[in-house]
């Protein structure tokens, strides 16, 4: 299957410091990226959808200043969490679909710890 | 109340037994995903059908378009099998609704 690759997986930072989330689809062209937030055995939920070329559509209730999306390219969209604090340790994840209703895949998900 | 349902919601087993997996929806989609998650976070696509049934190595997925039901078998479980199942769908755009997951558990 198609291969999304997700950095870092594991990244701790101190509060008020800001964090990159890099997301890439290897072997396939993305004009969507999706990126989800899980908390502790929780399902997955949806932060914004990326679209290349244009602005971030953030779900309600999502900070958009707080958590920057970027999707400069067919292949990258990167997730920056904005003066982290400690409520913001979560899991995050990124998807991509191939064209708009194909297969989801995701990428392996960053624990984001904020001290 | 969740538009995707999945039953159960933990689930143990010895290994080698059958396992069925439940997932039901409330209004039509284009398609449904089965999604497995495993301890570390990683999430891999197991199937995506829109009617029928479709079968991978020891997993089988079914759906019932009428019921808006679909189940995820494993055949002959094993203690690798261990993960959380989550059932999605989607329905004319291209985000995916999430049921809550159901944690599996085989035990040797």
């Amino acid at each position: 299957g198609a291969v999304v690759s997700q950095h870092p997986s594991r990244v701790i930072c101190k509060s008020g410091t800001s964090v990159k989330i890099e997301c890439r689809s290897l072997d396939f062209q993305a004009t969507t990226m999706f990126w989800y937030r899980q908390f502790p055995k929780q399902s997955l939920m949806l932060m914004a959808t990326s679209n290349e070329g244009s602005k971030a559509t953030y779900e309600q209730g999502v900070e958009k200043d707080k958590f920057l999306i970027n999707h400069a390219s067919l292949t990258l969209s990167t997730l920056t969490v904005t003066s982290a604090h400690p409520e913001d340790s979560s899991f995050y994840i990124c998807s991509a679909r191939i064209g708009q209703v194909g297969e989801a895949f995701f990428g392996q998900g960053t624990r984001l710890t904020v001290v | 109340k969740n538009e995707v349902e999945q039953s159960p919601q933990n689930l143990t087993a010895q290994e080698g037994e059958f396992i069925t997996i439940n997932c039901s929806y409330s209004v039509g989609i284009s398609a449904l995903h089965w999604l497995q998650q495993h301890p570390g976070g990683g999430i891999v696509s197991l199937f995506m059908l829109s009617s029928g049934k479709k079968k991978h190595g020891r997993l089988i997925a079914t759906i019932n378009i009428q019921e808006k039901h679909s189940s995820l078998h494993i055949t002959a479980s094993h203690p690798r099998d261990s993960a959380v199942y989550i059932c999605a769908v989607s329905y004319d755009t291209d985000k995916l609704i999430f049921g809550t997951g159901t944690r599996l558990q085989v035990f040797p």
